[in-house]
């Protein structure tokens, strides 16, 4: 089965600069690979995602890139603020069953002013 | 995006007892599923529940001990068994958006086993 593993499993940046998670996938036949945050007590939360007929794709001050051949996709987060911070969440499935998504182990961000 | 309602949104229960949880959506949905979060960990999906047909259970997981009903397109409960401590965990209702596939989480029921 998948098997998705997610990098840095902790990540501290200054407010105002980028932050970058990196996820990589074992199964070829993934096509959708979302990005969640999830908020202390709270339930996970669709930041953004992308297929794989598509390279890049951007939302303001979030981006996520996909490299299909190497199997790994990242989040860009720039000008990070304060609220920013949380843990965010790789995952990936197939057209199959969009909702059975494997789930990265996740990555904490915390953004100092 | 659909708004999901979970309840209970936290309890504390005794170890060999049962809670069910339910979760309700604004909308018709066909495909809905739950994950299980253990305290600190990732996500891990429990089970689809599609309406008018048994829940699909993954590997790990089993109807005796989470049971699963869908009644129609816009509920579903699950119940967690003969709780023991392992079982304190988060437990999350979501739900797959028609054509696009997204998928949308609710807050989650946050339970201890005591």
């Amino acid at each position: 089965g998948e098997n998705v593993e997610q990098h840095p499993s902790t990540l501290s940046v200054q407010e105002g600069d980028s932050a970058v998670i990196k996820c990589t996938y074992s199964d070829s036949a993934s096509n959708y690979f979302p990005w969640y945050k999830q908020e202390l007590g709270k339930g996970p939360q669709l930041i953004i995602d992308i297929r794989s007929n598509v390279g890049e794709k951007k939302d303001q001050r979030i981006a996520v890139t996909l490299n299909k051949t190497a199997k790994h996709f990242s989040l860009h987060i720039t000008e990070t603020q304060p609220e920013d911070s949380a843990v965010y969440f790789c995952a990936a499935s197939t057209t199959d069953s969009w909702g059975k998504l494997q789930f990265g182990a996740g990555t904490q961000v915390v953004v100092t002013p | 995006s659909a708004v999901i309602s979970q309840k209970p949104s936290r309890d504390i229960c005794q170890r060999g007892t049962s809670l069910t949880i339910q979760c309700q959506v604004d909308s018709q949905v066909t495909m809905m599923f739950w994950y299980r979060q253990q305290p600190g960990q990732s996500l891990t999906l429990i089970a689809t529940a599609n309406q008018g047909s048994e829940a699909t259970y993954e590997s790990g997981f089993v109807i005796d001990k989470f049971p699963i009903s869908r009644p129609n397109l816009t509920f579903s409960t699950l119940t967690v068994s003969n709780m023991s401590p392992e079982d304190s965990s988060i437990y999350l209702c979501s739900v797959e958006a028609p054509f696009t596939g997204e998928l949308f989480f609710g807050e989650g029921s946050r339970l201890t086993v005591l």
